[in-house]
């Protein structure tokens, strides 16, 4: 069965640093998505994407993120400069005209 | 903004026993998704809800779209050891919004 993946599974980065979450959604989903989870608090939404642009964005997605499809298959998530509070599960997701989004795994963002 | 409360809180059941959930919004959905969570993973959507009154079944599984628009629920028949897990409701915020809430969450805890 078709799934999303992401990687890396646990990113540890200094503060200020920049990082990349990769995703790689499920192949003939048209929209994309990317939410977070702070240990031990609901999933957030961060941003939607369709049509190779952004859709729909979140107050927590300021300008430190950035989000990218390079090419067919990929789905990108940048933070420019990482702060503490940006510690947390990434998730990627994704789906096809209808339906509800699958999520992927998850790749834990630790900033120190 | 939009909150999605879902009770129990928590639930402790012994294995084969039936379990019942459910998610409350002080707002009308349109659509009504149930995630469910293992430490450390990604949700997993288990049954997606599209119209009022809908009554969907995925296996042991079974959820409804609240008639008022505003509740949906979930029940586990017969539960088994990987039952066990946190539930979550989600739903867009927004008709045609991407932007997915989600619940409070339910963990459920199977007693040996």
């Amino acid at each position: 069965e078709p799934e999303v993946t992401q990687t890396p599974s646990h990113q540890v980065t200094q503060m200020g640093q920049e990082v990349i979450l990769r995703c790689v959604p499920i192949s003939n989903h048209l929209y994309f998505y990317w939410y977070r989870q702070i240990l031990g608090q609901k999933v957030e939404f961060l941003v939607s994407f369709y049509n190779n642009e952004i859709s729909e964005k979140s107050e927590i997605f300021d300008d430190q993120f950035s989000v990218e499809r390079p090419d067919g298959s990929n789905f990108t998530l940048k933070i420019r400069s990482t702060k503490l509070e940006d510690s947390a599960m990434y998730f990627c997701a994704s789906r096809e005209t209808s339906g509800g989004p699958y999520f992927g795994p998850g790749t834990r963002l630790t900033v120190t | 903004g939009q909150q999605l409360n879902q009770s129990p809180q928590s639930m402790f059941i012994q294995e084969g026993e039936d379990v019942s959930m459910n998610c409350t919004s002080s707002s009308i959905f349109n659509t009504w998704l149930w995630y469910k969570q293992d430490p450390g993973e990604g949700p997993v959507l288990l049954i997606a809800l599209y119209k009022a009154g809908e009554l969907t079944s995925n296996g042991r599984l079974t959820a409804q779209f609240g008639i008022t628009r505003k509740d949906s629920f979930l029940n586990i028949s017969a539960s088994i050891p990987s039952d066990v897990g946190i539930y979550f409701c989600a739903g867009p915020v927004n008709f045609g919004n991407e932007k997915l809430t989600f619940g409070t969450g339910t963990r459920l805890t199977i007693i040996p």
